[in-house]
């Protein structure tokens, strides 16, 4: 398996617009998460999916954020309109549902709004 | 809710020992994780422990107590490449999905 593969690696856009970003979970997992990771917040949990479904979006800091997963093998985190404050590293990460396994992290989106 | 404390920053030479402790509050949890993360990357899951004592994988030990709420990772024969974040984390029994991360302790190894 590939891993988790995040798109794209690096974002640079102007305050104001919208931002997606993507996620390819490994095959299999039936768990989704996204994070986000500051030098002074740590790592954030945004929102998880579980069998593609919205568990626990409560992380999510805004309206401006959404999140989907339209299917098994594929979810989305959009901004919009973006905000120099959402300037972060975005990672998607995936597990099964044993409670051993540990969570497979994507390369993640370095993202910049400026 | 989860709520976890390490230190931000540790520092020891190469071929040493290091403990990097984690002390928790939970109102219930699987197990105690951790991950690698070096700088500009992205974090690497390492060990998992869900009952008490001491689970082995290489140079990298961790080690859980619930009943004192405290879990440490022990990374034995340092090298230069450990120089890097190191997270403990839990996943939460109410919540099973959703683990809870710790903010990370820098460990920085020296020659």
């Amino acid at each position: 398996d590939a891993g988790v593969i995040q798109s794209p690696r690096h974002e640079v856009t102007e305050m104001g617009q919208e931002v997606t970003l993507r996620c390819k979970p490994i095959s299999g997992h039936d768990y989704l998460f996204w994070y986000r990771q500051t030098m002074m917040r740590g790592l954030e949990l945004l929102i998880y999916f579980n069998n593609n479904v919205p568990i626990d979006d409560s992380g999510m800091p805004e309206d401006r954020f959404s999140a989907k997963m339209p299917n098994a093998s594929f979810s989305t985190l959009k901004i919009q309109p973006s905000e120099p404050r959402d300037s972060a590293v975005y990672f998607c990460a995936s597990s099964s549902t044993g409670t051993g396994s540990g969570y497979t992290f994507g390369s993640g989106t370095r993202l910049t709004v400026v | 809710g989860q709520s976890l404390e390490q230190p931000s920053e540790v520092t020891a030479v190469e071929g040493a020992i290091v403990q990097i402790n984690c002390t928790y509050q939970t109102s219930g949890f699987y197990g105690l994780s951790w991950y690698q993360q070096h700088d500009g990357g992205a974090p690497t899951f390492l060990s998992y422990n869900a009952l008490d004592g001491l689970e082995e994988t290489g140079r990298f030990s961790s080690f859980l107590s619930r009943s004192d709420s405290y879990g440490y990772l022990l990374l034995q024969e340092l090298q230069m490449k450990d120089s890097a974040s190191y997270f403990c984390a839990v996943r939460d029994i109410t919540n099973a999905g959703k683990s809870t991360f710790g903010d990370g302790t820098t460990l920085t190894v020296k020659p």
